[in-house]
């Protein structure tokens, strides 16, 4: 069955620091890593990778993927507090199947 | 304009009531798909429309029942529900990048069935 698993699934930090956020997946018929950051309620993309090592970066946002041990991180340095939010790992499988991981709660304190 | 735009933003329904969830947008993307967010759970497909045509359907109860008018709009009728259904159903179109997909989603319906 192809699963994605993200971790951690919570975590607190201070406005400042620089947080790493881990997915791994195992799935039958890679074809991207995505992240999508879910504030309140709709999930916006963020980063879609497809080739290993070539890191993706917005601003204080930067990804990569390891296609060879299956995983991607999503790295926010200088947190804010308009960074709290749900990120959702997931991927692309083909024939209209994303499959998503069940996310890691990011709370900023000010 | 890159926005998918869902109604009603909240919805209460009883469980003989039918109600209707309505999806627009016009990014000219040609698949649209309904999903289902219970409380801290990721996102379950329920539906996928390419072309206005049904093309996936998760073996969701037939309760839901999609329809696409349009390459534009989704609609997701909704008839005698249980108290389950409650979720968060968010709609959201894709875009081809590649062989690849990127999801636009609206900000969902918050569904409470009494």
């Amino acid at each position: 069955e192809d699963k994605v698993v993200q971790s951690p699934l919570s975590l607190v930090v201070h406005e400042g620091d620089t947080v790493t956020l881990n997915c791994s997946y195992e799935v039958t018929n890679f074809r991207s890593l995505l992240w999508y950051k879910q504030e309140k309620k709709a999930p916006t993309f963020l980063f879609m990778l497809t080739s290993s090592g070539i890191e993706k970066k917005s601003g204080r946002l930067s990804s990569i993927l390891d296609k060879k041990e299956l995983f991607s991180i999503l790295n926010i340095t200088a947190t804010q507090t308009g960074d709290s939010a749900i990120y959702l790992c997931a991927t692309y499988t083909g024939g209209f199947k994303t499959i998503f991981g069940a996310g890691t709660r990011l709370f900023v304190k000010a | 304009d890159t926005e998918v735009t869902q109604t009603p933003k909240h919805l209460v329904m009883g469980m003989t009531n039918k109600k209707s969830l309505k999806c627009e947008q016009h990014m000219g993307h040609r698949a649209m798909y309904w999903y289902k967010q219970k409380a801290k759970k990721p996102p379950e497909l329920m539906f996928v429309y390419s072309y206005e045509k049904l093309s996936i359907n998760e073996s969701v109860p037939s309760r839901f029942s999609p329809e696409c008018p349009n390459s534009s709009l989704l609609n997701l009728h909704l008839h005698a529900l249980q108290p389950e259904d409650s979720a968060l159903y968010l709609c959201a179109s894709q875009q081809r990048v590649g062989g690849n997909e990127k999801l636009f989603f609206g900000s969902g319906t918050q569904l409470s069935v009494l």
